[in-house]
């Protein structure tokens, strides 16, 4: 059974940083992508970032992230992360960790966590 | 304002059949297939179908899924009580190199 337990998620002053953890069990994690998905309170979901599998990790991110937040991913730990920074009050969210069902980046999320949540306020 | 449009809610009878249109462009849902995502209140986003019809197993063969042009669609049959939730479409877009999803569609079975 595929599980996916996300981590990390905290009440963070605007400007600071934070590490989000994907942990992952139930299946080969370095063959298959990985991504972040975010949904604020009452909103819908967005995309945040994505990293391929099968030891090339190719990296996207939204345009609203970009240079602020890096993916990445430990295939030795099983663990997938989202490392934040310059965070801004509209990041506030509930951080959602997927599993793709192949190695691209763009492959279907199949299976997902409960989730983490970032507050960021003053 | 999200790349991909959807409306914002839907309605239906118990045993009536709706769909959910998903509305995009040539970078994204015109090159790529889209995705079907159901989230029940309170609960996180669970995939549903692909625009060619591969589904996990569990989900019912009363969700289909149609993809046209720059358009892709979600059909329900057999509508039931427990399909009340917030549907989601999504694909990847070429242009942007990233995923794009739909601003979601409140499904509510009266």
């Amino acid at each position: 059974e595929v599980r996916l337990l996300e981590s990390g998620g905290a009440l963070v002053q605007p400007g600071g940083s934070l590490r989000l953890s994907c942990a992952a069990s139930g299946f080969t994690f370095s063959t298959y992508a990985m991504t972040w998905v975010r949904q604020a309170p009452g909103k819908g979901l967005e995309w945040v970032s994505a990293v391929g599998g099968g030891g090339g990790g190719s990296t996207h991110h939204a345009e609203s992230v970009k240079g602020r937040f890096i993916i990445s991913r430990d295939n030795s730990k099983n663990t997938l992360y989202l490392h934040m920074s310059s965070l801004r009050v509209e990041d506030t969210a509930l951080y959602y960790c997927a599993k793709g069902s192949a190695v691209w980046s763009r492959a279907s999320l199949e299976s997902w966590g409960q989730g983490t949540l970032v507050t960021v306020s003053a | 304002q999200s790349v991909l449009t959807q409306p914002p809610s839907a309605s239906g009878t118990p045993g009536q059949r709706v769909t959910i249109s998903c509305s995009g462009s040539s970078p994204n849902i015109g090159s790529n297939t889209v995705d079907w995502y159901q989230q029940l209140p309170g609960t996180a986003p669970k995939f549903l179908l692909s625009s060619n019809n591969q589904r996990p197993s569990g989900v019912p063969d009363r969700f289909s899924g149609s993809k046209s042009g720059t358009s892709a669609s979600l059909a329900i049959s057999g509508l039931q009580s427990e399909d009340e939730a917030d549907y989601y479409c999504a694909t990847w877009d070429d242009s942007l190199s990233g995923r794009v999803f739909g601003g979601g569609t409140k499904l509510t079975v009266l």
